[in-house]
C-alpha cells in the first residue's frame, strides 16, 4: 500500500509570510495527487490535483499554488499568507484501482 | 463539475442501533465511491468503498449501497458501538480518466449514545 509523508505536522506563521508544505509518496508510481483544506469542524475542500509531473489543476481561486516537480512529490505554496488560510491541510495520493491514502496533515495557524 | 451532497450533517443513535448516511452525486461518469472515517485531529481513513459495477458491498457491520440511476449511495452501520463515533465522509471520483479528482461530501458527525 501507499505511504504518504507530509510535513510539518503543525505550523504557526504570521500574516504575509510565505508557505511551503511538502508531501512525498512511497509505494506507487505515477499516482494522482491531491491537496485538501479542512476548516475546523468542516468538510474536505479540494484545492489542487495533479495527474502527472508538472500537471496541476486548481479547483479554488486563491493565493495558494501547487507544484509537482517529481512523480511522487507534491508541494503547496503561498507567497503571502492570509488569516483565512488557517486550517488543516491534507495531502492525498490515489492510483487507479486503489483507495486514496492521506498524509498525517498539517495544522496551519496564521497569526 | 462533480458535486457531492451528504445528509445528515449530524446523527445521534443509541448504542446497538443502526446508522444510515446518504449521499448524492451529480456527475454520471463517477465510478468510484469511497467512505472515510475521521477521528478528531486525525487523517481520514477508508472504511469501505464501492465501484459502479456492483450495487452493494458489505464488510462486517458496515455496508454500502449504490444506485447509479438515481446517483445515490448510502452507508449503513449496524450494531453501533462507542468507537463508531467520528465524522464520516462520502466521496465520488472517476477512475481510469484524466478527470480524476475526488470530491467529498460535507461530512456527518456521528455520535453513539451509551
Amino acid at each position: 500500500s501507499q505511504t504518504i509523508h507530509q510535513w510539518p505536522a503543525t505550523l504557526v506563521q504570521p500574516v504575509g509570510s510565505p508557505l511551503s508544505l511538502e508531501c512525498t509518496v512511497e509505494g506507487t508510481s505515477n499516482p494522482n495527487l491531491y491537496w485538501y483544506r479542512q476548516a475546523a469542524g468542516r468538510g474536505l475542500q479540494l484545492l489542487f490535483y495533479s495527474v502527472g509531473i508538472g500537471q496541476i489543476s486548481s479547483e479554488v481561486p486563491q493565493n495558494l499554488s501547487a507544484s509537482r516537480p517529481q512523480d511522487r512529490q507534491f508541494i503547496l505554496s503561498s507567497k503571502k499568507l492570509l488569516l483565512s488560510d488557517s486550517g488543516f491541510y491534507l495531502c492525498a495520493s490515489k492510483s487507479d484501482g486503489t483507495e486514496a491514502f492521506f498524509g498525517q496533515g498539517t495544522r496551519l495557524t496564521v497569526v | 463539475g462533480e458535486n457531492v451532497e451528504q445528509h445528515p450533517s449530524t446523527l445521534s443513535v443509541q448504542e446497538g442501533d443502526s446508522a444510515v448516511i446518504k449521499c448524492t452525486y451529480s456527475d454520471s461518469a463517477s465510478n468510484y465511491f469511497p467512505w472515510y472515517k475521521q477521528e478528531l485531529g486525525k487523517r481520514p481513513q477508508l472504511i469501505i468503498d464501492i465501484r459502479s459495477n456492483v450495487g452493494e458491498k458489505k464488510d462486517q457491520r458496515i455496508a454500502v449501497t449504490l444506485n447509479k440511476t438515481a446517483k445515490h449511495f448510502s452507508l449503513h452501520i449496524t450494531e453501533t458501538q462507542p468507537e463508531d463515533s467520528a465524522v464520516y465522509f462520502c466521496a465520488a471520483s472517476i477512475e481510469y480518466s484524466s478527470a480524476s479528482k475526488i470530491i467529498f461530501g460535507s461530512g456527518t458527525r456521528l455520535s453513539i449514545r451509551p
